[in-house]
């Protein structure tokens, strides 16, 4: 689920197994989504994009599903390794390029040894 | 350099004190993005130039700050009296295109604490 402040939703992970990271968006108008990594002490890190048109795109060990009917983003991170802890932040453009990025919350995964 | 720079990594200010953060993009970018973000939360939208002028204002939350990018590459981001609620991380990115629709590569931002 969602939460504000301090309290970023949090996935726990074993090492080797899969992840998925749930982001919800609002704007049905936005058509192009990132998906970025921060750890701690550095700027977001771009890992995957998709555009609107798309509804799967796959990358390496990562693939973004969108769900336009229920504005629905995921993140799937496949054999999930101790690198992989940080938080992870869902962007969207809204009006074609016009504007700038606008991030979601984020979720922040650990992933246990 | 080869990625995106900010200056300083940190910064402690006093309550009503004017401070400066510099950003340097990735040569050649000529898209350039100021956000910032809290403790918990996700980066905030501030600013965005083309150039050297300033294509979206619109995120500045209010008139003690302000930002310039005078020659189409380095940007400083300034804040006049500043208060506590403005302490945060100062994020800066810079694109080949506008508005973010390439890859936005992003600075370790600059660590504002107002005391």
């Amino acid at each position: 689920g969602e939460s504000v402040g301090l309290h970023l939703p949090t996935l726990s992970v074993q090492e080797g197994d899969n992840s998925i990271i749930n982001c919800a968006y609002s704007n049905s108008a936005s058509d192009y989504f990132i998906w970025y990594k921060q750890e701690s002490g550095k700027g977001p890190q771009f890992i995957i994009d998709i555009r609107s048109n798309m509804d799967k795109r796959q990358g390496q060990r990562v693939t973004v599903l969108l769900n336009k009917t229920v504005k629905h983003l995921s993140l799937q991170i496949a054999a999930t390794q101790p690198g992989d802890s940080a938080v992870y932040f869902c962007a969207e453009i809204r009006n074609s390029g016009n504007t700038p990025l606008v991030f979601g919350k984020g979720t922040r995964l650990s992933v246990i040894a | 350099g080869a990625g995106v720079s900010q200056t300083p990594s940190n910064k402690v200010t006093e309550k009503g004190k004017y401070v400066e953060l510099r950003c340097d993009p990735i040569s050649g970018h000529t898209a350039l993005y100021w956000y910032r973000q809290s403790l918990g939360q996700g980066p905030e939208f501030l600013i965005y130039f083309q150039g050297t002028g300033a294509a979206d204002d619109s995120g500045l939350p209010n008139d003690r700050f302000f930002a310039v990018r005078p020659e189409g590459s380095v940007s400083t981001l300034k804040i006049q009296r500043t208060e506590r609620g403005d302490s945060a991380v100062y994020l800066c990115a810079s694109s080949n295109q506008g508005a973010g629709y390439t890859e936005a590569f992003f600075g370790q931002g600059t660590r504002l604490t107002v005391v």
